[in-house]
């Protein structure tokens, strides 16, 4: 069974940081660009970060550009993102996704995790 | 950035009918759109990619067409399980932007 597993959210204080791990199975693991998107709680979906298939290349959504790192371990199977300095407008559940892709362009985020909560409060 | 809005932000329908939820890019996005159908308290699922094409295993009630700047998601005939919020989302470019979302109520 394909499946993400999301794990490490939690509260946290303001300025304070947190990693999120994403944990893959049931597929190829390194052939995929990897996604991190997050909500607010009664929001809508916000696309947070992209990692490609190798971990050569990211790309940062402007909100947490130079605070959030994406990073993965293709031997583990597993997506990070790491959170510094974090901002109460930070809270919302983290869902990690994969790209589905043809002939290398990604259409759409075709397999997601149930997501892990992050809460950035004093 | 790409900004995507749609229309209605809820919808208000019954169980068999037909309802239709647009999505209009800022800019040009050829036929790069996903719809998304999200429940409650559970992750987004993928529905809709290149702006009509149904994903595997999804029922054939649900249909997307458009491209350029105007999109449409369609559900031909209205099932319990379909009450949901439904997103739409540009790939064509970073960051791969969402609309704001459509909420679906039972009337």
């Amino acid at each position: 069974e394909v499946q993400l597993v999301e794990s490490g959210g939690g509260l946290v204080q303001p300025g304070g940081s947190l990693r999120l791990s994403c944990a893959a199975s049931g597929f190829t693991f390194s052939s995929y660009w990897m996604f991190w998107v997050r909500q607010a709680p009664g929001k809508g979906l916000v696309w947070v970060s992209r990692i490609n298939s190798d971990g050569s290349g990211t790309t940062y959504a402007d909100s947490v550009k130079g605070r959030f790192t994406v990073s993965r371990d293709n031997a583990k199977n597993t997506l990070y993102l790491q959170m510094n300095s974090l901002r109460v407008e930070d809270t919302a559940v983290y869902y990690c996704a994969r790209g589905g892709a043809i002939l290398g362009v990604v259409y759409g985020l075709d397999v997601w995790g149930q997501g892990t909560t992050v809460t950035v409060s004093s | 950035d790409i900004q995507l809005t749609q229309s209605p932000s809820f919808l208000s329908a019954s169980v068999g009918d037909r309802v239709t939820i647009t999505c209009r890019a800022s800019q040009g996005i050829s036929s790069y759109l996903a719809w998304y159908q999200q429940k409650p308290g559970k992750a987004p699922k993928l529905l809709i990619y290149a702006a009509s094409t149904l994903k595997s295993g999804v029922p054939s009630r649900f249909s997307g067409s458009g491209s350029g700047t105007e999109f449409t998601l369609t559900v031909s005939s209205l099932q319990p399980e379909d009450f949901a919020t439904y997103f739409c989302q540009q790939p064509n470019s970073y960051p791969h932007t969402f609309g704001q979302g459509t909420k679906l109520e039972i009337k």
